[in-house]
């Protein structure tokens, strides 16, 4: 079975700043896909950004971006810029699959407050 | 594109009544429908893979009887909670899965039960 682990509950950065949250993934899985989404307090779950573990190279949406090291089975998040809508729950979910596969196992989250 | 609405929003109902709450793909066609229950602050968790047009998959310690799960179409999939009781209020979450868009699960906006 996999497992997701976010063991930062909580953190605070100045807006502007960059902020880097923490995942640990464990599998036996050779391929697979990460995911970080983000909760704000609307509660819609957002794709914040993905990652194919085959591919080596780090993933980058605009102020976003991964740190995917595979063999650490790591898979952090680096907010840069952050702005004060990117106050939310980011949850790092790991999917084993396609089709009926494609369940997501996600960590436990972790509340990210952005500071004025 | 990718929407994925549930309704109803939020209900609220008394303990011993069934809620059936409906989850629906807009503009795609989802083969694989799952289900979440998610309470304050905490993490998702599975409950249910649902596939149109067969029986739903349940995870471990989740009671079949009590969340029945209905997959008729390939844009509607929905969750009946039988004889509800306070324990059973939660917010609950779908998201579906077309097989289109590179693996990604598009999440409806919730729906927040209260039993009384």
């Amino acid at each position: 079975a996999q497992t997701v682990t976010q063991s930062q509950p909580e953190m605070s950065v100045q807006e502007a700043e960059t902020v880097t949250l923490s995942c640990t993934y464990d599998t036996s899985e050779s391929n697979y896909y990460l995911f970080w989404y983000k909760q704000p307090p609307s509660r819609q779950m957002i794709l914040v950004i993905r990652q194919e573990a085959y591919k080596q190279q780090n993933a980058t949406e605009n102020r976003f971006s991964v740190n995917f090291q595979k063999a650490a089975k790591s898979f952090s998040l680096k907010i840069s810029d952050s702005q004060l809508g990117d106050t939310a729950m980011y949850f790092c979910a790991f999917m084993r699959g396609t089709g009926a596969n494609s369940k997501l196992t996600f960590g436990k989250g972790i509340t990210l407050s952005v500071r004025p | 594109g990718a929407v994925v609405s549930q309704h109803p929003s939020r209900v609220i109902c008394k303990s011993g009544t069934s809620v059936k709450i409906e989850c629906r793909s807009l503009d795609f066609q989802a083969t694989t429908m799952f289900w979440y229950r998610q309470f304050p602050k905490k993490s998702l968790m599975l409950m249910a893979t649902s596939n149109e047009g067969s029986k739903a998959t349940y995870e471990q310690g989740v009671e079949k009887d009590k969340f029945l799960i209905n997959h008729a179409s390939l844009t509607l999939s929905t969750l009946t909670v039988t004889s509800a009781h306070p324990e059973d209020s939660s917010f609950y979450i779908c998201s579906a899965y077309s097989g289109r868009a590179w693996n990604e699960q598009f999440f409806g906006p919730g729906t927040r039960l209260t039993v009384l």
